[in-house]
């Protein structure tokens, strides 16, 4: 079964520092990988996907990932963080099983912005 | 404007006894999914369907049951056989033959006293 890892469930930046939020998978087959954003008592957001096509992907608000096979990680990344960006983010991977597909989810890491 | 409707958006119940979450979609996307959410726990599959008239258990089923009369909505049962089922509830739809990533509901938070 795929699985993903989000070491941590805390990380904290002064804003205009660089953001990096750690996310490594587990798959026997080449996965399609998410990271979704999640602001208080709403519901996720998508960021960005990975799903086969250039490994540098680019999302919203100013995100990025980059999938590395030999690595088995999916690392989401912001060159200079903003007081909007405190939020919880989870990375998740696309498991199909038996003509069925459900996304897989990290634990989440919750991201503190500081003045 | 499409998307997915939650409702309520917080629900207090006592204990013992069932309550149900409504879940719409006017996306008309083929795939629903019920994920419950706990701190420091990600999210956590319960059911989800494929087409109507057809589901299948998640991770952590038991509990809960669910239908899909409608290919809009998915509403879910929260029984008095749950344990603990104190906790945020979202639900999520997408395509059936799509990889874009699924569109979520903005959840409902459910307290049982």
């Amino acid at each position: 079964a795929q699985s993903v890892t989000q070491l941590g469930s805390h990380v904290s930046v002064s804003e205009g520092a660089l953001v990096l939020l750690r996310c490594n998978y587990s798959s026997s087959v080449p996965p399609y990988l998410f990271w979704y954003v999640q602001y208080p008592n709403q519901g996720l957001q998508l960021l960005l996907k990975y799903t086969s096509a250039a490994t540098l992907v680019k999302g919203i608000n100013g995100f990025e990932a980059e999938f590395k096979k030999s690595e088995t990680s999916f690392h989401l990344t912001k060159p200079s963080a903003h007081m909007s960006d405190a939020a919880e983010y989870f990375c998740a991977v696309s498991e199909a099983k038996g003509g069925s597909e459900k996304l897989v989810f990290g634990k989440g890491m919750k991201l503190t912005v500081n003045p | 404007d499409g998307g997915i409707t939650q409702s309520p958006k917080y629900l207090f119940r006592k204990e013992g006894q069932n309550v149900t979450l409504s879940c719409e979609q006017n996306l008309n996307h083929d795939a629903m999914y019920w994920y419950r959410q706990d701190p420091g726990q990600g999210l956590r599959l319960i059911y989800y369907s494929q087409i109507v008239n057809d589901f299948q258990k998640g991770d952590i089923a038991e509990g809960y049951s669910v239908s899909r009369e409608k290919k809009e909505s998915f509403p879910l049962t929260v029984t008095s056989a749950q344990k603990n089922p104190t906790a945020f509830y979202l639900c999520a739809s997408r395509p059936i033959d799509s990889n874009y990533g699924y569109t979520f509901g903005s959840g409902t938070r459910l307290t049982v006293v």
